[in-house]
């Protein structure tokens, strides 16, 4: 049992580059959802889903894109990155009617 | 809507001393909180959550926080910090009834000195 996963641990990229992190989760959960981590910002929502197909934006959504074909991934799209986009990525599962939030280690991007 | 406020960026303590970790939150309706702790380079851990059974909650390494209603507070304490208490600390909430997305305060860093 893995919990969440997410790849790759460490990105850097250039300005106006794309990529997609991963996130999976084995436990089956409904709810995913993506958080950055800045200094002194806390984390900040950026997208979740609470189904397969379902997808919504939280509170820092520009610049990213978000889908949901299957239970288990829930990939975060940065299609032209921007230095301000330099951050730590937390993409988290929890189960319907569950309270505890699970999370994966973080993806730490620098877009340069 | 929800936010939670955590006052004190830094919070420093000696070995052995007290550790209060301030939380204020702002609910619409009664919450689910949370503290999660983070250390260096690290992911996030789950401390201890308050989802309306007791409002004294203990959790891992020796912490405990308190759901005051009345004063819309959800401190963490330990009676006596250690060294190995040193790393971020983060207070939570989500509405109750029903799992929804976490809104996250600012932190708390822990600083812990010998």
């Amino acid at each position: 049992n893995a919990g969440v996963t997410q790849t790759p641990k460490f990105q850097v990229l250039k300005t106006g580059q794309s990529m997609t992190l991963q996130c999976a989760q084995d436990m089956n959960h409904e709810y995913m959802s993506w958080y950055r981590q800045d200094p002194g910002m806390g984390l900040r929502l950026i997208h979740y889903s609470v189904g397969a197909g379902i997808t919504d934006q939280g509170e820092v959504p520009n610049g990213y894109n978000v889908s949901r074909s299957t239970t288990e991934d829930f990939p975060l799209r940065l299609l032209s990155a921007a230095p301000s986009q330099t951050s730590v990525y937390f993409c988290a599962s929890t189960r319907t009617g569950g309270t505890e939030a699970f999370f994966g280690q973080g993806t730490r991007l620098t877009v340069v | 809507a929800q936010s939670v406020t955590q006052l004190g960026s830094h919070v420093s303590v000696s070995e052995g001393a007290l550790v209060l970790l301030r939380c204020n939150y702002s609910s619409s309706v009664p919450p689910y909180l949370f503290w999660y702790v983070q250390y260096p380079n690290q992911g996030l851990q789950l401390l201890l959550k308050y989802t309306s059974a007791a409002t004294l909650v203990k959790g891992i390494n020796g912490f405990e926080a308190e759901f005051k209603k009345s004063e819309t507070s959800f401190h963490l304490t330990k009676p006596s910090a250690h060294m190995s208490d040193a790393a971020e600390y983060f207070c939570a909430v989500t509405p109750s009834g029903g799992y929804s997305t976490l809104t996250f305060g600012k932190g708390t860093m822990l600083l812990v000195s010998p």
